[in-house]
């Protein structure tokens, strides 16, 4: 995508919490959102939020906004080993009289039994 | 309900040849998108659509041609591939064209190999 940039891989232990960062670029952006790709799937989406909110929780997961520096990360409680994929995290960057959804590089979480 | 079906699932190409990426959704939705997907680059918007007719450029059109005759189908053209066009595509549909809260739902994804 755009400038919208993820680390590539992080490595977790079954139990302990993940937290997946995102840098974006846009600050008109009006939503951001997390989503998910299990291997040899599409993508679904997680969670978003509103930019002008700070935090978001929706059940093991919490999205955190810092809409000053434009940093966005998920927060995975309790990770499971089915937690184990690929999360991109994406702007909706305003485009002329619509929008366009930029994605970041993606973030491949490993979790280890 | 099919949701967003994309045809081929894999489909390898000489350089040169020309091929048409099929995406239908059964949802109605005004807005759909094809995305590219290449390791390290994450998802890359291709060309979208908001609507029957109207189609616009997203971050990498060069190499592509869609067309929007109706709500249903979003077809991808590559009139001349070429071997950076190897990727995984993804063709994606959201009920409006403002997104928002809207999500995107995505089909299962065409493999594609130029050789």
């Amino acid at each position: 995508g755009e400038d919208v940039e993820q680390s590539l891989f992080l490595s977790v232990r079954e139990g302990d919490s993940s937290v997946i960062n995102c840098t974006y670029t846009d600050s008109s952006s009006t939503y951001l959102y997390w989503y998910k790709q299990e291997p040899g799937a599409g993508l679904q989406l997680l969670t978003y939020i509103f930019s002008n909110m700070d935090m978001k929780q929706d059940q093991r997961l919490t999205v955190l906004l810092n809409k000053k520096d434009k940093h966005l990360s998920l927060r995975i409680a309790d990770t499971q080993t089915g937690d184990s994929a690929i999360y991109f995290c994406a702007e909706n960057r305003p485009s002329g009289a619509t929008n366009k959804l930029i994605f970041g590089t993606g973030t491949l979480l490993a979790v280890q039994p | 309900n099919a949701g967003v079906t994309q045809t081929p699932k894999f489909q390898v190409l000489k350089t040169g040849q020309s091929m048409t990426l099929q995406c239908a959704q059964d949802m109605n939705h005004e807005y759909m998108s094809w995305y590219r997907q290449d390791p390290g680059m994450g998802l890359r918007l291709i060309h979208y659509s908001v609507g029957a007719g109207i189609t616009d450029q997203g971050e990498v059109p060069n190499g592509y041609n869609v067309s929007r005759s109706t709500t249903e189908d979003f077809p991808l053209r590559l009139l001349s591939a070429a071997p950076s066009q190897t990727s995984v595509y993804f063709c994606a549909s959201s009920y409006s064209a403002g997104l928002k809260r809207e999500k995107l739902f995505f089909g299962s994804g065409t493999q594609l190999s130029v050789l």
